[in-house]
């Protein structure tokens, strides 16, 4: 159980352009959804937290124009990278907690690798 | 300033030989959990401890949390070449209003057959 998907796995785009991350909880409904940033050989930093229905809540130093969250159901959040540049490849992961997960655990997706031209 | 500091970073062994890999902090944790992540995919739970002194067994891992969970290890006994990856300790805390997990820098771990 507690299943998290990620789509798509990784994307290639062109300076400028939008590109959105869908997150999936597979078998379990998720409250609350985070999106992580990791570069390379780092550890992951936390990007914001969103619970559903309401509107997410940035980490200091994340644009929340640029990277906009939507948790419009228990089962799904979504990551807009907006006008994306260069310095925004990376590995986008996200994870999830439902209602019933204990000690606050996450489980997190496979992640996505999104590299801007 | 990091808040959870993992270490070693980096650290390459024999197999057959023992590690253990510490995350410690000033601050206290209502628990800490460890990952272990493969390059290109995401963190993988191994363990959730959450009351202070714990200690879990997981195989060939023992993690133990801290008396004042604030500190937390991670050994591996008889290390093989399959437990080769990042590990990365999680603690959970709350603040602006929501429970979340700060991530230490994780440690890259390569055990050489």
């Amino acid at each position: 159980g507690a299943v998290v998907s990620q789509h798509p796995s990784r994307v290639i785009c062109k300076s400028g352009t939008s590109v959105k991350i869908e997150c999936r909880s597979l078998d379990f409904q998720a409250t609350t959804m985070f999106w992580y940033r990791q570069f390379p050989k780092q550890s992951l930093m936390l990007m914001a937290t969103s619970n559903e229905g309401s509107k997410a809540t940035y980490e200091q130093g994340v644009e929340k124009d640029k990277f906009l969250i939507n948790h419009a159901s228990l089962t799904l959040s979504t990551l807009t990278v907006t006008s994306a540049h260069p310095e925004d490849s990376s590995f986008y992961i996200c994870s999830a907690r439902g209602v019933a997960v204990p000690s606050n655990e996450q489980f997190f997706g496979p992640g996505t690798r999104l590299t801007v031209l | 300033t990091q808040l959870l500091e993992q270490s070693p970073q980096f650290l390459s062994i024999q197999e057959g030989e023992n590690l253990t890999v510490y995350c410690n902090s000033s601050s206290v944790f209502s628990s800490l959990q460890w990952y272990r992540q493969e390059p290109g995919e995401g963190p993988v739970l191994l363990v959730t401890v959450v009351t202070g002194g714990e200690v879990k067994k997981l195989k060939r891992l023992t993690f133990q949390f801290g008396d004042a969970r604030k500190d937390s290890s991670l050994h591996i006994t008889a290390a093989q070449p399959g437990d080769t990856g990042l590990y990365l300790c999680a603690g959970a805390r709350r603040y602006q209003g929501a429970q979340k997990l700060v991530f230490g820098q994780g440690t890259r771990l390569t055990i050489n057959p």
